[in-house]
This record gives structure tokens, sequence and C-alpha cells, in this order.
């Protein structure tokens, strides 16, 4: 089993609508957590950090879930520009290693 | 503020050949991180240096070792390099060696092996 899992998608999203997708995370002691957007052929950028107690940005939001060991991010209002692959990356605690998963695939459409 | 920055952005080499891949840190970032990403995937974490010395690393064999300068420019190194290596490997930095800080990627280096 992977250590950080991610449906690939592609998630087809109407424009306006609402899209939200999950990260499975193996290990229980993971510590911090995120979500990065990664545009075709360009680097990943920090989207937004996933606390505890789930934070929103706008039409975004993050949620943790400990217990079963998933993030999501839920994205409200979609826009084209929204149209990317989100990643979501997971620091264990011990080891000082960072784990990214596979990334989900998102296209906003007209 | 400077970000990022990667050289080259793109290199081709042949199977059992040495490349070195260059990442100057974002002004203020003490700390730069490699990731190898093939086409499809997820970066894959590489290592990571702090002050000068690796203080994290992944699954990558010793072939791929890394340094970093006092100021806080990094390099890559890869031996004998495998068709497998082909990839983009991406330089990170951040601040703090705690594994909690958000990255700023630079653009990436493209390598092909043949």
């Amino acid at each position: 089993r992977k250590e950080v899992e991610q449906d690939p998608g592609p998630f087809n999203v109407p424009e306006g609508a609402t899209v939200a997708f999950n990260c499975t995370y193996s290990n229980s002691a993971s510590q911090s957590f995120f979500w990065y957007r990664q545009d075709c052929r360009k680097e990943p950028k920090l989207l937004m950090s996933v606390y505890s107690s789930g934070n929103e940005d706008g039409r975004f939001t993050a949620q943790l879930n400990r217990a079963s060991q998933y993030i999501s991010l839920l994205i409200r209002d979609s826009k084209l520009s929204d149209s990317a692959t989100y990643l979501c990356v997971v620091n264990r605690a011990a080891g000082n290693k960072l784990t990214f998963g596979g990334g989900t695939r998102v296209l906003v459409k007209p | 503020e400077t970000g990022v920055t990667q050289s080259p952005t793109h290199l081709i080499k042949t199977r059992g050949q040495q490349v070195t891949l260059r990442c100057s840190s974002q002004s203020g970032h003490n700390t730069v991180s490699w990731y190898q990403q093939a086409l499809g995937q997820g970066p894959q974490f590489i290592f990571q240096y702090y002050r000068e010395e690796e203080n994290g690393r992944g699954n990558f064999p010793p072939r791929f070792s890394g340094l970093q300068f006092p100021n806080y420019s990094s390099e890559l190194n890869v031996n004998a390099l495998e068709l497998d290596d082909s990839a983009l490997y991406l330089c990170a930095s951040s601040l703090g060696a705690d594994f909690n800080s958000p990255l700023h990627f630079g653009n990436g280096t493209r390598l092909t092996v043949t």
C-alpha cells in the first residue's frame, strides 16, 4: 500500500459546480498536511495547509480526518482556472520525510 | 524577493554518465529539498539539506547525492545514470528544517537519459 494515495481522476466538473476529493495516508503518526496545485508542465505551488480543525481559503476548504486517515479538498463555484492537478503532501513525524500523493486531476469545463 | 531558480532547464545524458543539477534558494530560505517527478506521477522526495547538512532522505540509492553551500544554494548529483532516471527534477526551498514549512519550487530541470 502506498503511503499517500489519491484518486488520479480526472474529475470533470462543470463551471460553477462543487468538487471534492480525498487523499488517504497510511502512517497514523503523520504530522502535517498540505495541498499543492500543479498546472500542466509547471512546478507545484502551495494551495493551503491543512489544520486539524479544518480550514477555508475563499472557495477552497480543507479537512483532516485523523480517525480515518484522510484529508480532503473541496472547491466551490469552480472556475475554469481551477483546472489543474492537486497534490496532497504528508509529513511523517519520524524519519524526516515528505511524501506526495500521485495527484488528482481536475478539469473544469464551461 | 528572488524566487527559486534551477539550472539547466533541460539536459540530455547517456546511460552511465554523471549529472549535476543546480538550485538557488529563495532569499531568506535556509533549507533546500530535491524531488524527482516522473511523467504522470507526484514528486518523489530525494533528500533535504538544512545548513549544509542532509537532514532527511527518501528511498533513493547512494548514487543520488547532494550538497548545500553556505549561501544555501544546492546541487544534486546523480552518478551512473539509468534510463529510469529520466524525469523532471524539482528543487524547493523553505524556512526551517522541520518539514512543516511551505515549499517554494523552482521550474525544474527536465533530464532525459538515453
